[in-house]
């Protein structure tokens, strides 16, 4: 089974530039993840959907991060413009349950996209 | 509110000694709870999750964690550290599945092994 596939890997750019990462969850995946890693920290949930609709995106910042998952499959997260301190590990993460409540399934994690914004 | 905690930034052991790295945690509803492991430069991999069928699980590559809900705590543990164990590990929290699915972690513990 294919993992969670992220691209691309590596990114520099400098402040008030744009940038986009896509990502493509597991086969049958419903549910789909973006967390951001800052250097010393746990991963932090930006936003969370399910089939092509989100869930929570309570933690994004939504005047210069949007993200989209038009036809439920892959993802794009974008930044715009970013800033010195959205240098991190962009970490795309899916899922296969679908029900609104219970045990939770397992998060599958790519390899993230690690962002370093001069 | 949940929340997790990780004693310890970094933990140093021997190769063939116990590794012990502890985790506790806060949460208003019963909470399911997870230690995720991540090596250099990749994505995070589950080692073993908690969702109350039994407070002891076994997880890949040796370790197991006890839920302890008089303690809140959840820390894991391997008899004895291999050189291959040597990572960051995760800690993390959610109250359930869904919508509620999204995973608070805490901020690593960096594991190393000395030969």
């Amino acid at each position: 089974e294919a993992g969670v596939a992220q691209s691309p890997r590596y990114k520099i750019i400098e402040k008030r530039q744009s940038v986009a990462f896509w990502c493509n969850p597991i086969s049958g995946h419903a549910t789909l993840y973006w967390y951001q890693q800052i250097l010393g920290q746990g991963p932090k949930l930006l936003i969370q959907f399910q089939n092509n609709g989100v869930v929570d995106d309570s933690q994004l910042p939504k005047d210069r991060f949007s993200a989209e998952r038009l036809k439920g499959v892959d993802s794009t997260l974008k930044i715009q413009p970013a800033k010195l301190e959205d240098s991190a590990v962009y970490l795309c993460a899916s899922s296969f349950l679908v029900v609104a409540s219970g045990s939770p399934d397992t998060q599958y994690f790519g390899p993230g996209t690690r962002l370093t914004v001069l | 509110a949940q929340s997790v905690t990780q004693l310890g930034s970094h933990v140093s052991v021997s190769e063939g000694a116990l590794v012990l790295l502890r985790c506790n945690y806060s949460s208003s509803v019963p909470p399911y709870l997870f230690w995720y492991v991540q090596y250099p430069n990749q994505g995070l991999q589950l080692l073993l999750k908690y969702t109350s069928a039994a407070t002891l699980v076994k997880g890949i590559n040796g370790f197991e964690a006890e839920f302890k809900k008089s303690e809140t705590s959840f820390h894991l543990t391997k008899p004895s550290a291999h050189m291959s164990d040597a990572a960051e590990y995760f800690c993390a929290v959610t109250r359930g599945g869904g919508s509620q699915g999204n995973l608070i972690f805490g901020k690593g513990t960096k594991l190393s092994v000395k030969p």
